[in-house]
């Protein structure tokens, strides 16, 4: 298994402003991603990101929005830019354990709340 | 949007009870997946059936597959107050990295 931690927890942002989310894992790991859940709502994939490479956006989601950097196999970032109210959500960051190969179960870090007025 | 459905959207029922939640989804699958979501939190995973399976059992949790309705079920026997949050469903894609899509969820509460 994984430990995963995010930061911030939650945050209150004002519209135009930029936040960048952090994901740790406790463990090197090869893929990760990135998830929003709207209030309410399900889990949408925004992207997936892998270490040495260029993230992989969903359909929907694009590089200049959503920034992704991904420096090392424990870590990597999301900023969501220029925000607007329709970007309150939770962020969600998770990873496929290493050394699986074929289904594989993902684990989720605890969540970023955003809030934008 | 390959987003599956589930059923029913809330669930409310005494302790000790059974509880039983629906998924349909839409396209092939590798395998499906439950989670659990307490509060808007991080998703614990639950179970992964693979979609030559038709069942599969841990704990007090029994899951079902029938790939050729496309759809799936969760039944969670003797329910606990604790097992109080939303359960969603997950379809691992038969794409190279095997992505998920989540179902819309279902909402849980279970009543001492």
């Amino acid at each position: 298994s994984a430990v995963i931690s995010q930061k911030p927890s939650r945050d209150i942002c004002q519209r135009g402003t930029s936040l960048t989310i952090q994901c740790q894992v406790d463990s090197q790991v090869t893929m990760m991603f990135w998830y929003r859940q709207q209030p309410g709502q399900s889990l949408t994939l925004i992207a997936t990101a892998n270490q040495g490479s260029e993230a992989t956006y969903e359909s929907g989601f694009v590089i200049d929005k959503f920034p992704i950097s991904r420096p090392n196999l424990t870590f990597s970032t999301l900023t969501v830019s220029n925000m607007s109210p329709e970007d309150s959500s939770i962020y969600l960051c998770s990873v496929r354990p290493s050394g699986t190969s074929g289904a594989y179960e993902q684990y989720f870090g605890p969540g970023t709340r955003l809030t934008v007025t | 949007s390959q987003q599956g459905e589930e059923d029913p959207q809330a669930l409310s029922i005494q302790e000790g009870e059974n509880a039983t939640m629906n998924c349909s989804y839409k396209t092939s699958i590798n395998n499906l997946q439950w989670y659990r979501q307490n509060s808007g939190r991080g998703l614990v995973h639950l179970i992964l059936i693979r979609s030559n399976e038709r069942e599969k059992h841990s704990g007090r949790l029994r899951v079902t597959l029938d790939t050729s309705k496309k759809s799936s079920s969760l039944l969670i026997t003797a329910s606990r107050a604790a097992d109080t949050a939303s359960y969603f469903c997950a379809t691992g894609q038969n794409t190279g990295f095997q992505k998920l899509v989540f179902g819309t969820g279902t909402r849980l509460l279970v009543s001492p």
